[in-house]
């Protein structure tokens, strides 16, 4: 059974950094791209970032580039998003997914749980 | 960059009804469209990938259709546990969701 389980998440102040963590399990992690997308209280889903099966590719939305990493361990399993200087804003449950590419495009097919952030003073 | 905008916002319907939802794309996206299902609390599910192709044990009464930069989402006969709010999905891009509600 495939599964991902984030981790992390907290109340941080404006500014501050926290590293999210997705443990993956049931499946070949190392054949797989991963996604980070994430939906502020009562909003719509927004992607964040996405990262290869070898880490070699790697995309970032605008309102996050220069401010968030994405990374992955392939011998841990593990997908991490390393978050800095962040804002208001960037409050949000994080998902974790898998990324399933059909034709030419790309789909997200088994997700997390989530993990909460929340940028407070 | 593409932009999805999905309609409704919101419908309200019984159970037993036929929902449809419309997703349409800025520009033509060939059939590179995903619906996704989420309840409240709960992590997204994918329903529908390249615009009609049924994810693995979702329900038969789910169907997509389209492609260029019109598509739709059907449930042919509403039940119970399909009180949710829906998304389409292109790349990076999702639509604002469409959320389902009793009637």
């Amino acid at each position: 059974e495939v599964q991902l389980v984030e981790s992390g998440g907290g109340l941080v102040q404006p500014g501050g950094s926290l590293r999210l963590s997705c443990a993956a399990s049931g499946f070949i992690f190392s054949d797989y791209s991963m996604t980070w997308v994430r939906q502020a209280p009562g909003k719509g889903l927004q992607w964040v970032s996405s990262i290869s099966s070898s880490a070699d590719t790697i995309y970032y939305a605008a309102s996050v580039k220069g401010r968030f990493t994405i990374s992955r361990d392939n011998t841990k399993k593990s997908l991490y998003l390393q978050m800095s200087s962040l804002r208001v804003e960037d409050t949000a449950l994080y998902f974790c997914a898998r990324v399933f590419q059909w034709r030419g495009s790309d789909y997200f097919d088994y997700w997390g749980q989530g993990t909460l952030v929340a940028v407070s003073s | 960059d593409i932009q999805m905008t999905q309609s409704p916002s919101s419908v309200s319907a019984s159970v037993g009804d036929r929902v449809t939802i419309t997703c349409r794309a800025s520009q033509g996206i060939s059939s590179w469209l995903a619906w996704y299902q989420q309840k409240p609390g709960k992590a997204p599910k994918l329903l529908i990938y390249a615009a009609s192709s049924l994810q693995s044990g979702v329900p038969s009464r789910f169907s997509g259709s389209g492609s260029g930069t019109e598509f739709t989402l059907t449930i042919s006969s509403l039940q119970p546990e399909d009180f949710a709010t829906y998304y389409c999905q292109q790349a990076i891009t999702f639509g604002q969701g469409t959320k389902v509600e009793i009637k």
